[in-house]
């Protein structure tokens, strides 16, 4: 198994782009999650997902969207970059019978 | 705004036991204690989770204490690949799962040492 994978590992964007950032794992796990990491900081919850075709917001979701079509899948859009969302973006997954979640190895975003 | 406080880093020496704190006195009876850790900059790994009684695993054991407002992480026999940022988290949990939903505070930085 890979587990959750991330790309891409690095991006560069300018204030107002649009992008991506994409999150897939191979361990059928139901539940899946999105947290940004600002330097010096704690990981905080941006949205989550119980299952394909549900998500939620987290704590910092402003900015953000997200959708699940698919089990494996839960890409992350930023529709309007800012400076602001400069981050380590963490995507997790975790099984409905299992109270470990498992995390992608990162990707990291800057916006000029 | 996480529900636990750690001191913001501890030292230990290798092949001693680490034991790290975490105070969680607003946990409520359905909420379980987690301990995660994040090495350099890679994702956050699981160690241990529990809920009143006292866990073991391979890689660590974790001792809550009788009225559960505090627990302690204890590291056996550190190594200096122990080295990095632990993180005591309290979530509820459904059924065996936290439903994907974890609320970081910014954990202890542990440095070992040879």
């Amino acid at each position: 198994n890979a587990g959750v994978t991330q790309t891409p590992k690095f991006q560069v964007l300018k204030t107002g782009q649009s992008m991506t950032l994409q999150c897939a794992q191979d361990m059928n796990h139901e539940y899946m999650s999105w947290y940004r990491q600002d330097p010096g900081m704690g990981l905080r919850l941006i949205h989550y997902s119980v299952g394909a075709g549900i998500t939620d917001q987290g704590e910092v979701p402003n900015g953000y969207n997200v959708s699940r079509s698919t089990t494996e899948d839960f890409p992350l859009r930023l529709l309007s970059a800012a400076p602001s969302q400069t981050s380590v973006y963490f995507c997790a997954s975790s099984s409905q019978v299992s109270h470990e979640q498992y995390f992608g190895p990162g990707t990291r975003l800057t916006v000029t | 705004d996480a529900k636990t406080t750690q001191p913001t880093s501890m030292d230990c020496a290798e092949g001693r036991a680490a034991n790290l704190p975490c105070n969680h006195s607003t946990i409520s009876g359905n909420e379980y204690v987690y301990w995660y850790r994040q090495i350099h900059s890679q994702g956050p790994q699981y160690i241990i989770h529990g809920l009143k009684n006292n866990e073991t695993n391979e890689m660590a054991s974790l001792i809550i204490t009788e009225d559960r407002k505090s627990s302690t992480l204890i590291l056996p026999h550190a190594t200096l690949r122990d080295t990095a940022v632990y993180y005591c988290i309290v979530s509820l949990a459904d059924r065996g799962s936290t439903l994907g939903r974890l609320y970081f505070g910014r954990g202890t930085q542990l440095t070992v040492w040879p």
